[in-house]
Formats: C-alpha cells, sequence, structure tokens
C-alpha cells in the first residue's frame, strides 16, 4: 500500500494564478480531509469529504473548492491564488467514522508546500 | 464544538530529560484522544490514541498519555527522551462528528 498521496511536493504560484493538489489514497477509505498547516496555528481543516460524491466545509473554506467524483481521489482547487493561502496542505484519510470510535485514525499524506507570491 | 489547547509551544531539553507535554480539550461528549507526531520534513503519524477503558495509554517509542477526566487533559510523557524525537507534537480530539480538532502543537528540541 502507497497510504495517502499527494502531488506536487512543492509549488511556487504568482497571485492570481490557479492550481490543483491532488490526493490519492489506496487503503479504500470513505473518509478523507485537507488541512492547512500554518506555523504556530496548528492544523487547520478546510474541507472534507464523507464518501464519493460527498464533501463539507472545515474551518477555513474561503479561497479553496473539492470534488470527490471516486473513493480514492480528493483534489484541492485554488482558483485565485493568495499570498495568504501560502502554507502547507496535507491531505489525510480514515477508514472508519464514529461507527467505530475505537479504531479511528487519520493517515496522513507527505504533504505539498505551496508558496503564493 | 471541541477545542485543543496546547500550552508550551517549544520544549527544550537534553537528552535523557523526562518529557511532559500538555493537553487540554474542551467537549462534553464522548471524545476520542490523540497524539500525533511531525517528525522534521515529514507527515504527522500516530503516536498514541485513547478511546476507553484504562486512561493510561502506551504508544510507540516509549510515549505514553494519561486521560484524567476531571482535568479534560491528556498529557504525553516520556521518562527518558532521545535526540530523535526532535519533533513537533499535535494533541487532538475527535467529538461528535467526524473531524478531528488538532492543537497549535509543542515543538520539542532535544540538545545531544
Amino acid at each position: 500500500n502507497a497510504g495517502v498521496t499527494q502531488t506536487p511536493k512543492f509549488r511556487i504560484l504568482k497571485i492570481g494564478q490557479s492550481m490543483t493538489l491532488q490526493c490519492a489514497q489506496d487503503m479504500n477509505h470513505n473518509y478523507m480531509y485537507w488541512y492547512r498547516q500554518d506555523p504556530g496555528m496548528g492544523l487547520k481543516l478546510i474541507y472534507y469529504s464523507v464518501g464519493a460524491g460527498i464533501t463539507d466545509k472545515g474551518e477555513v473554506p474561503n479561497g479553496y473548492n473539492v470534488s470527490r467524483s471516486t473513493t480514492e481521489d480528493f483534489p484541492l482547487r485554488l482558483e485565485l491564488a493568495a499570498p495568504s493561502q501560502t502554507s502547507v496542505y496535507f491531505c489525510a484519510s480514515s477508514g472508519l467514522g464514529l461507527a467505530d470510535r475505537k479504531s479511528y485514525e487519520q493517515y496522513f499524506g507527505p504533504g505539498t508546500r505551496l508558496t503564493v507570491t | 464544538a471541541q477545542s485543543v489547547s496546547q500550552h508550551n509551544h517549544h520544549v527544550i531539553l537534553s537528552e535523557a530529560a523526562s518529557l511532559e507535554l500538555g493537553c487540554n480539550y474542551s467537549y462534553g461528549g464522548t471524545v476520542n484522544l490523540f497524539w500525533y507526531v511531525q517528525y522534521p520534513g515529514q507527515h504527522l503519524q500516530l503516536l498514541l490514541k485513547y478511546f476507553s477503558g484504562d486512561p493510561l495509554v502506551k504508544g510507540i517509542k516509549g510515549f505514553e498519555a494519561e486521560f484524567i477526566k476531571s482535568k479534560f487533559s491528556f498529557n504525553l510523557r516520556k521518562p527518558s527522551v532521545q535526540w530523535s524525537d526532535t519533533a513537533e507534537y499535535f494533541c487532538a480530539v475527535l467529538g461528535g462528528n467526524e473531524k478531528l480538532t488538532f492543537g497549535t502543537g509543542t515543538r520539542l528540541t532535544i540538545i545531544p
């Protein structure tokens, strides 16, 4: 199993450009998440999905969009990049929801470091 | 909604010192509690988690954490740290939804 994979690893964008951060998992997990990590701020949830075709906003969704057409993939799109979106982005997945809290765990990808200038 | 506080932002210790990192959460219902570690340049990995039962939870690499319900705390401990424990540590709580809420993290630096 590759687990959770993310591409690209690094990217520099100019203000106003758009891009898609890719995330894929091969564990057949229903739940997938996008976080951003800023120094001293911990991880903030951007969007999440509880299954193919179902997405919902997290804590900081403004400026981002997601889609979930398959169980495996959960891309994150930035339409008009702004300097405030300079961050490290992590994708995560989980196979279980609250139905099995004892086994709940999120698995994280390696991250994408994005700089917007 | 749940929240997590980690009051230690940066901790510096010498090798072989004992470690305790604080974590306090806010949530009135059933909680799952987690400690994740992020080594330099790497992604987050699970250290340990609490669901129910024995409040003293043992994880990987000699780490343990104690859930104290009356104090809403889940502090992380290790009796003797190593240089390789240098990393950032995140406490997280799973409340009444499918989302984890993370604390702001504690950067741990171990001096050889």
